[in-house]
């Protein structure tokens, strides 16, 4: 199967500073979207993009969609304690199943007060 | 306008015994997914149901799985005999339409721990 590689698999940060994730994979996508999971609870969308070299703004986070249609990043700025969680990306391939969303593996953020 | 609900929230089965898992989508939704998230793992896709047909379930296992989603009532995710390896978070989305692009409603999961 597809399989999307999420870097880094962790980050602890201070308060105030600029966090980036990315996402990889070997296949191109069609749609690149990222969740937050908090614990105990399910993913929340964040963002999703739908055109190579899309880059698309949610409050403090940017997230673009990569012009090879293999990558997408996440950025967060001036991050707050309230981001912590686990940032996936996931994406869908193009043709086949559009309502199947293949995932990363996530990156735990972590941010000290 | 309520999201999408799961329960039980945690479910504690014995080897053996039977787990059902239970999903409301969303309100006017009629596509629901359900994925599992084992431990550090993302999520992986299951099935995928509309009312009263099965429209994909290659993610799930052969054995022990079934998924259901009658014409009233909530989506179930059946698992019998289950075993250590069916410990996970199991999710259920719901969308308006068959299309995953526009982000699915994801629910709270319901957390299988099996002793």
């Amino acid at each position: 199967g597809q399989q999307l590689n999420q870097s880094p698999q962790s980050m602890f940060i201070q308060e105030g500073e600029d966090v980036s994730m990315n996402c990889t994979s070997s296949s191109i996508f069609n749609t690149w979207l990222w969740y937050k999971q908090e614990p105990g609870e399910g993913p929340v969308l964040l963002i999703a993009l739908y055109k190579a070299g899309e880059l698309t703004s949610n409050g403090r986070l940017t997230a673009q969609f990569g012009i090879t249609r293999k990558d997408s990043f996440l950025n967060i700025s001036a991050s707050i304690p309230s981001d912590v969680g686990i940032y996936f990306c996931a994406g869908q391939i193009p043709g086949g199943s559009n309502y199947k969303l293949t995932f990363g593996k996530g990156t735990l953020l972590t941010v000290n007060p | 306008n309520a999201g999408v609900m799961q329960n039980p929230r945690h479910l504690v089965r014995r080897r053996g015994q039977e787990a059902r898992l239970r999903c409301s989508p969303m309100k006017g939704h009629s596509h629901v997914y359900w994925y599992r998230q084992l431990p550090e793992e993302g999520l992986k896709f299951m099935v995928y149901l509309q009312k009263e047909n099965i429209i994909d379930e290659s993610g799930m296992p052969k054995e022990r799985f079934s998924a259901e989603f009658p014409k009233e009532g909530p989506s179930i995710l059946r698992i019998q005999q289950v075993v250590r390896g069916d410990s996970a978070a199991y999710f259920c989305a719901s969308s308006p339409l068959d299309r995953g692009e526009g982000g699915y409603t994801f629910g709270s999961g319901t957390r299988l721990t099996v002793v």
